[in-house]
């Protein structure tokens, strides 16, 4: 079956740090790209980072430069989030999503096609 | 930045009737990297359709997607009740970035 399965989470005080994990299994995990997505409380999706299959290219939303870093140990076929200097609205449900990618009639096409069931994240003193 | 506008922000509909939803983008993005995904109430999203008209593994042919350019939709030709869920658009565009839309909640009139 193929599954992600994040931890990591907790309560952490504004400015402290959290790592977070999400283990892959069932697929061949160093073959695709890896992302992180969250949700605030009542809030709509955010994309947060992707990491490249060999971890050589890494994306961020602008408001989470400088402070949080994805990484990934294709051995262990795990994705990480290295989260620091937390603000409030950090606060959320984190998840880690396979970006899918399909070639179709010579084009490739893109889509997070098997999602964890996230771990939450709440920055509180 | 592309910014994803997705209207009705709610659509109250009956099993049974047809849902239209509608995801507009400020910038022109290309069809191969626009998608759409379903979330339940404590659930992951799903995803539902890719390069704007793909449907995804399992997903039912009764959703659809179409539309190019700046334009895209997403039709649930008759709802089921398992239907009612909020319904996200998604590019994928320059510098390898992600924006999702604020979403549409179809909810059981």
């Amino acid at each position: 079956e193929v599954q992600l399965v994040e931890s990591g989470g907790g309560l952490v005080q504004p400015g402290g740090s959290l790592r977070l994990s999400c283990a892959a299994s069932g697929f061949t995990f160093s073959s695709y790209w890896m992302s992180w997505v969250r949700q605030a409380p009542g809030k709509g999706l955010e994309w947060v980072a992707n990491i490249k299959q060999d971890g050589s290219e890494k994306y961020y939303v602008d408001s989470v430069k400088g402070r949080f870093t994805i990484s990934r140990d294709n051995a262990k076929n795990s994705l990480y989030l290295q989260m620091n200097s937390l603000r409030a609205e950090d606060t959320a449900v984190y998840y880690c999503a396979r970006l899918g990618q399909w070639l179709e009639g010579g084009y490739y096409y893109y889509g997070m096609d098997v999602w964890g069931q996230g771990t939450t994240v709440t920055v509180s003193s | 930045e592309i910014v994803l506008t997705q209207s009705p922000g709610t659509l109250s509909l009956s099993p049974g009737e047809r849902a239209t939803l509608s995801c507009r983008a400020s910038q022109s993005v290309s069809s191969s990297y626009l998608a759409w995904y379903q979330q339940k109430p404590g659930q992951a999203p799903r995803l539902l359709i890719y390069g704007a008209s793909s449907r995804a593994t399992g997903i039912p042919d009764r959703f659809s997607g179409s539309g190019s350019g700046t334009d895209f939709t997403l039709t649930i030709s008759r709802l089921e009740p398992e239907d009612f869920a909020v319904y996200y658009c998604q590019q994928y565009g320059s510098s390898s970035l992600f924006t999702f839309g604020p979403g549409t909640k179809v909810d059981i009139k």
